[in-house]
């Protein structure tokens, strides 16, 4: 299995601009889960799918940040409009929740918002 | 709020040595993961282990969600066991929370 994979490993943009970060969970997982890391927060929770719906995204830190996933293969974390203070590594992670099992990450992708 | 508390944050190893990483947690567990970090930034899965005990290689965990803490050993140390070591816990919902990391710098 190619594990999860995200897209891009770096994004560098302006202040202002819209930032779309994708991510392909490991097939048959039916949760997926946005986490944002910052050296000053730590590992953060932003959403997670189950089942392609959304469960829970009181992490979503405002009305900037929106998330979708339209289908079992495929998630979109936006960010519009970006700011500073946004950048950070996003990581995209999966797991099987039928039963108790792992969650595993993506590679992440780090953002740099000037 | 639920707390997942790691200690040391920080600690350095002669390259050889054994270290223990402690992970507390303020309430009941469904799921406790531990992952490492590397310094490439990628978070590798290392165990899932609600309970008991569980080896792989140099590295085993020990959970005991009764007392609500989990160890992480590291035996015969190696440069690249360095990097932040991270447990997380899981709620009722799904949901995993992170600890705040351990700091493991092995010195060759």
């Amino acid at each position: 299995d190619a594990g999860v994979i995200q897209s891009p490993r770096h994004e560098v943009t302006e202040m202002g601009q819209e930032v779309t970060l994708r991510c392909k969970p490991i097939s048959g997982h039916n949760s997926l889960f946005w986490y944002r890391q910052t050296m000053m927060r730590g590992l953060e929770l932003l959403i997670y799918f189950n089942n392609n719906v959304p469960i829970d995204d009181s992490g979503m830190p405002e009305d900037r940040f929106s998330a979708k996933m339209p289908n079992a293969s495929f998630s979109t974390l936006k960010i519009q409009p970006s700011e500073p203070r946004d950048s950070a590594v996003y990581f995209c992670a999966s797991r099987d929740s039928s039963y108790n099992s792992p969650l595993h990450f993506g590679n992440g992708t780090r953002l740099t918002v000037t | 709020g639920i707390q997942v508390e790691q200690s040391p944050p920080d600690l350095i190893l002669q390259e050889g040595a054994n270290s223990t990483l402690r992970c507390n947690f303020s309430d009941s567990v469904n799921n406790l993961q531990w992952f490492h970090q590397n310094p490439w930034g990628q978070l590798i899965n290392l165990f899932y282990i609600p309970s008991g005990t569980k080896q792989n290689g140099r590295l085993s965990a020990t959970t005991v969600a009764t007392e609500r803490y989990s160890l992480l050993y590291i035996s015969s140390s190696q440069t690249t066991d360095s990097g932040v070591y991270f447990c997380a816990r899981q709620t009722g919902a799904n949901n995993l929370f992170f600890g705040t990391g351990t700091r493991l710098t092995v010195i060759p």
